[in-house]
């Protein structure tokens, strides 16, 4: 049972254009969370989807940023017309019953965007 | 206010040394809450979850405890290594709900 799958792992991008992270949840995992974490900083929420519904984008930019989960296929984190800002880790989390008591809760590797 | 407050923000200890990291959080109802050790430039990899009924849990050297009357956890890392540097980061379940609280991490440098 693979774990959270996540790629590209790094990503350079000259600003302007547009980055696509991809993210894979575990087997049988239907929620799924972004985060961003800067260098030397903690991971912020950004967004928490299901399949084919974003429930919370509260941590998300209104402008450039959108967030999909597809019935099939990986979760996609966009992020149009990037500026050196943008710059950051970029971590998947996935979970199968959040609010669970016994609820799992695994990371990918995170995906590394460098915006030159 | 941020929900889930860790301290110290870092600190650094001797190989073979003995340390506690603390979390105080404010979630209630809270579902379950996770200690996540996080290399640099790694993803968080989980170390303990506890309920709240759990007062304690082990992974090897780490000890996780819990007292949901306070508020308080705290991580417990036993005879130090040097691949034990790293960030702990620990996170609190909202019951019921998707929502997570994240402390801000607590930073450990362990050296020879």
């Amino acid at each position: 049972n693979a774990g959270v799958m996540q790629n590209p792992r790094h990503l350079v991008r000259r600003r302007g254009q547009e980055a696509r992270l991809r993210c894979s949840p575990m087997k049988g995992h239907s929620h799924v969370y972004w985060y961003r974490q800067l260098p030397e900083e903690g991971l912020k929420f950004m967004v928490y989807l299901q399949k084919e519904n974003i429930i919370d984008e509260s941590g998300m930019p209104k402008e450039r940023f959108s967030a999909e989960f597809p019935k099939e296929g990986p979760s996609i984190l966009r992020i149009q017309q990037v500026v050196r800002g943008d710059s950051a880790a970029y971590f998947c989390a996935s979970s199968p019953s959040p609010g669970s008591p016994t609820g799992e809760l695994f990371f990918g590797e995170g995906s590394r965007l460098t915006v030159l | 206010k941020n929900q889930v407050e860790q301290s110290p923000q870092s600190l650094i200890i001797l190989e073979g040394k003995n340390c506690t990291l603390q979390c105080n959080y404010t979630v209630s109802p809270f579902s379950n809450l996770r200690w996540y050790k996080q290399d640099t430039g790694r993803g968080p990899v989980s170390l303990t979850i506890m309920t709240f009924s759990e007062n304690t849990k082990s992974n090897g050297r780490y000890t996780a405890t819990l007292d949901a009357d306070t508020k308080q956890s705290s991580l417990h890392i036993t005879a130090s290594q040097l691949s034990d540097s790293a960030s702990y980061i620990c996170v609190v379940s909202h019951f019921n709900d998707y929502k997570l609280s994240f402390g801000a991490g607590t930073t450990v440098t362990v050296r020879a």
